[in-house]
């Protein structure tokens, strides 16, 4: 199983501020199967970006995905108040699909 | 716009089995570019994924799950299912289904239901 690893847990960062989210899988990820989320609490997860950079429909420009490899990144260059929530990446590069554990992006 | 709807019983006896059912609307159960999928989602493990099912029946499991799901089609109704067997309090959580679009070199989850809570108790 490819264990997807999300660094950090928590980051709490005041809106305006630069947002960078790690995503550290334990074995190669096609950069096509890698995927981000967003969810707000009581709500279902939105897809982000899929195929590590290519943002989904409606998703605005300040999140931008990166990586290959072991190593991916989401970051969201200024952060506003819709966006504090929690993150999650996505593999099917290797049965079964994984999910990170998420990274809550709170309110400083 | 596709979406998804998941319903049946939020609570369900240890040791029996929980069935959930999605129907879909906006588009169509045969399209050849989706599979339809079951994530749970429970505090102890996070989003985890239950499996994956095609219009034409062929199905993948988590191999954690594998003995004890089934997943399967109904085209006249535009609805798939979830049978988990024999479940336990380590079973409850909330239960989404979505849409994997699976075309080319890319999968991923682009339409989520709203998920729905079962719970494992006596």
């Amino acid at each position: 199983e490819n264990v997807l690893t999300q660094s950090p847990g928590t980051l709490s960062l005041s809106p305006g501020e630069r947002a960078t989210l790690s995503c550290r899988a334990s074995q190669t990820v096609r950069t096509t199967l890698l995927a981000w989320y967003q969810q707000k609490p009581g709500q279902a997860p939105r897809l982000l970006i899929y195929g590590t950079l290519n943002r989904a429909t409606g998703i605005p420009d300040r999140f931008t995905g990166s990586g290959s490899g072991t190593d991916f990144t989401l970051t969201i260059s200024r952060l506003e108040p819709e966006d504090f929530a929690v993150y999650f990446c996505q593999q099917y590069g290797s049965a079964p699909l994984t999910f990170g554990g998420g990274t809550k992006v709170e309110i400083k | 716009q596709l979406q998804l709807q998941e319903s049946g019983p939020g609570l369900v006896k240890p040791s029996e089995t929980l069935s959930l059912t999605c129907t879909v609307s906006g588009a169509s159960i045969s399209s050849s570019t989706y599979y339809w999928g079951w994530i749970r989602q429970s505090p102890r493990k996070g989003l985890e994924w239950i499996g994956s099912v095609y219009y034409t029946g062929s199905a993948y499991y988590n191999p954690s799950l594998k003995s004890r799901v089934a997943m399967s089609v109904d085209r006249s109704k535009n609805q798939f299912s979830l049978k988990l067997s024999s479940v336990t309090a380590a079973d409850t959580g909330v239960f989404y289904c979505a849409s994997l679009f699976d075309y080319g070199d890319y999968a991923y989850y682009d339409h989520w239901g709203q998920g729905t809570l079962v719970t494992v108790s006596s």
